[in-house]
């Protein structure tokens, strides 16, 4: 167990609708990264936020936004779901420093239908 | 960007033998990381290196940092069937937050 925390583990939607996924951080840590993971693209990067600002993005979507909360949860919202959207989203978390000593979340699993 | 070549794709071994993987970019790296991922879960920090020409060990795992800070080494040796999964190398940079995944080594060990 990782100490990350994401829900919900699956998520089947239909395209055109709107979806959240939540992530709690491990105790302590300030960034929150999120990653999607398809079977043609492998892990990508989506986007960091640190202590509830935005650090860094990836091959984040427009449909795509995020947000960390002032108790440092993060959430991702996926609009206008395209089937190509299906995949595993991972939220990681890290101890400020060791940026690339991340801690992933168990994933949820979109399935777009 | 930044991309991380991985080989080989996929393994096959028999229980008991040692594993080679490594990862190569065009890039520098300032830190290599070294993932696995067992079915339907997250990927979990094996080992991580800090310094070209690092040598870290983590158990029956091995990583090395290349010397020319572009490349990494993962060996398992002795591998048990517990082994299974998928090994990411990643590579961080350090000046744009940003963790770089390799596609992946799907290990496969007879028992």
């Amino acid at each position: 167990d990782s100490g990350v925390t994401q829900t919900p583990k699956h998520l089947i939607t239909a395209t055109g609708q709107r979806v959240t996924l939540r992530c709690s951080p491990r105790s302590g840590d300030l960034s929150v990264y999120w990653y999607q993971q398809s079977l043609d693209q492998g892990l990508q990067f989506l986007i960091q936020y640190y202590n509830g600002e935005e650090r860094a993005k990836g091959n984040i979507l427009e449909r795509f936004s995020a947000q960390q909360f002032p108790d440092l949860h993060s959430e991702l919202n996926l609009s206008s779901l395209e089937l190509g959207d299906s995949a595993l989203y991972f939220c990681a978390s890290s101890v400020e420093g060791r940026v690339g000593e991340q801690y992933f979340g168990p994933g949820t699993r979109l399935t777009v239908t | 960007g930044q991309q991380l070549n991985q080989s080989p794709q996929s393994m096959f071994i028999q229980e008991g033998e040692d594993v080679s993987m490594n990862c190569t970019s065009s890039s520098i790296f300032n830190t290599w990381l070294w993932y696995k991922q067992d079915p339907g879960e997250g990927p979990v920090l094996l080992i991580a290196l800090y310094k070209a020409g690092e040598l870290t060990s983590n158990g029956r795992l091995t990583a090395q940092f290349g010397t020319t800070r572009k490349d990494s080494f993962l060996n398992i040796s002795a591998s048990i069937p517990s082994d299974v999964g998928i090994y990411f190398c990643a590579g961080w940079g350090g000046s744009n937050y940003k963790l770089t995944f390799g596609k992946g080594t799907l290990l496969t060990v007879n028992p």
